[in-house]
């Protein structure tokens, strides 16, 4: 079942705008990792971050994690046109190498 | 060229008829995944596989099946069992090894159609 909830489940800005999306999810985890999907394609990961880290950069992309609200927030500055895709957080709520958990991702859309 | 590929990239299925989806990795990964998606959805699990000779069932196995004879191959057999199979298939891989939460990395998925 789908634990990992994110919100909004679309997102329209400006480019040059920043987006924000967030995640939340119900049990413990040892790390959560965000995945950005374009159209009709497989996903490729952003980044993780470690359930003992509150905050992580990569690039463009700012992530947090609050593991006493069992939420999370993918940060998006200075969005380009080519971040247009859906982006989906992960969790590892199942335990061991079972898979990880999705959910059902931000639909986000840049306006040139 | 390391990574992870799928074919067909679109399947069309007859009613009663079983298909197969290839997905191979040469990445050296112990662990592999299938997983369904639908419009709009997420993905849900439908089987994976730590090691060779070696799955379990995810979260919607029914009316699939898979093999793991060698570590690089995981096809996915969608049986006339499985009622809905219009969906968006992506197969994934990791380290595997037990490890909690890894990074997963996915082929480019395969579409499959009922006729």
């Amino acid at each position: 079942s789908q634990q990992g909830e994110e919100d909004p489940q679309a997102l329209s800005i400006q480019e040059g705008e920043n987006a924000t999306m967030n995640c939340s999810y119900k049990t413990s985890i040892n790390n959560l990792q965000w995945y950005r999907q374009n159209s009709g394609r497989g996903l490729v990961h952003l980044i993780l971050i470690r359930s003992n880290e509150r905050e992580k950069h990569s690039g463009r992309l700012r992530v947090t994690l609050d593991t006493s609200k069992k939420s999370s927030s993918l940060l998006i500055t200075a969005s380009r046109a080519a971040d247009t895709a859906s982006y989906f957080c992960a969790t590892d709520e199942r335990g061991g190498a079972d898979g990880l958990t999705f959910g059902k991702g931000t639909h986000l859309i840049i306006q040139p | 060229d390391g990574g992870i590929t799928q074919s067909p990239k679109y399947l069309f299925r007859k009613e009663g008829q079983n298909v197969t989806l290839s997905c191979e990795q040469n990445l050296n990964h112990d662990a592999m995944y299938w997983y369904r998606q639908d419009p709009g959805q997420g993905l849900r699990l439908i089987y994976y596989s730590q090691i060779v000779n070696d799955f379990q069932k995810g979260d919607i196995a029914e009316g699939y099946s898979v093999s793991r004879e060698k570590k690089e191959s995981f096809p996915l057999t969608v049986t006339s069992a499985q009622k809905n199979p219009t969906a968006f298939y992506l197969c994934a891989s990791s380290i595997g090894q037990g490890r909690r939460g890894e990074t997963q990395y996915f082929g480019p998925g395969t579409r499959l159609l009922v006729l």
